[in-house]
C-alpha cells in the first residue's frame, strides 16, 4: 500500500507569510502526527491528531497549528513566520490500536523562511 | 515528562568493529522503546522495538529499565549502517512519540 504523502516537498517562503503543509497517512491509519527536525534540535513533536481531535501538543508557539479532516488526511499551518521555522517537517502516520506503536513517516515538506 | 537523551551526536567505527549508539530515558511508567533510522535520501524508518526483542540487520538493543537505557549494539558495522540513529519512546497507548536528538553514525572502510 501507499506511504506517508507529503506535500509540497519544498517550499520557499519570506518572514511574515503563512504556510500549509499538507500529509495522507497510510490507508486506515487514523493517528497523524507532525514533528519539526532540524540539524541542532533533532525532532521536535509539534501535535497528533486523531480522528479529527488533537491529542497532543508539543511546546511550540500558537503560530503552529493543525487540523485533521474525515479521511484522517492531515493538514498544519504555520502564521506569521520566522526565519528560526525553516526546517524539515516530518508527517508519521500509526495504526491506533496496534501494541507496537510504529510510526511510518514521509519524506518531509522542507521549508525555508527568508 | 518523559525525556529520551542520546549522548553521542557523531560516531565514527571503522568497518568491523563493533558499535554501540547509547540512550538513555526518563519515565516514571513503563515505556515502549524504538530506534529508528535515517538513511541518506530516504525517509525515516523503524529499526527495531523493545517488545519484539528482534534482531534486524545485526543490530540488537535490550531495554534495562534498572539503568533507564536502550542502547542499540552491533558485533561488526558495515558501511552501509552509516545513517543517522533516533531512540524514542511512546507512552503505550498515547500518540505522543519522544525522540532523541540523534547520533548520526559513519563507518569507515
Amino acid at each position: 500500500k501507499a506511504g506517508v504523502t507529503q506535500t509540497p516537498r519544498y517550499l520557499i517562503k519570506t518572514r511574515g507569510q503563512q504556510v500549509t503543509l499538507s500529509c495522507s497517512p497510510i490507508s486506515g491509519h487514523r493517528s497523524v502526527s507532525w514533528y519539526q527536525q532540524t540539524p541542532g534540535q533533532g525532532l521536535q513533536f509539534l501535535f497528533e491528531y486523531f480522528s479529527e481531535t488533537q491529542r497532543n501538543k508539543g511546546n511550540f508557539p500558537g503560530r503552529f497549528s493543525g487540523r485533521q479532516f474525515s479521511n484522517s488526511r492531515s493538514e498544519m499551518n504555520v502564521s506569521t513566520l520566522e526565519l528560526g521555522d525553516s526546517a524539515l517537517y516530518l508527517c508519521a502516520s500509526s495504526l491506533q490500536g496496534e501494541v507496537t506503536g510504529e510510526l511510518f513517516f514521509g519524506e518531509g515538506s522542507r521549508l525555508t523562511v527568508l | 515528562a518523559q525525556r529520551v537523551t542520546q549522548p553521542e551526536k557523531l560516531l565514527s567505527v571503522f568497518k568491523g568493529a563493533p558499535v554501540e549508539l547509547k540512550c538513555n530515558y526518563s519515565y516514571s511508567g513503563s515505556p515502549e522503546l524504538f530506534w529508528y533510522v535515517q538513511y541518506s535520501r530516504q525517509r525515516l524508518q523503524l529499526l527495531l522495538r523493545h517488545i519484539s526483542r528482534e534482531s534486524i540487520k545485526g543490530f540488537t538493543a535490550d531495554l534495562n529499565k534498572g539503568e533507564t537505557s536502550f542502547h542499540l549494539k552491533k558485533p561488526f558495522a558495515q558501511e552501509e549502517d552509516s545513517a543517522m540513529y533516533y531512540c524514542a519512546l511512546r507512552v503505550t497507548n498515547a500518540g505522543k512519540s519522544t525522540f532523541g536528538d540523534g547520533t548520526t553514525l559513519t563507518v569507515k572502510p
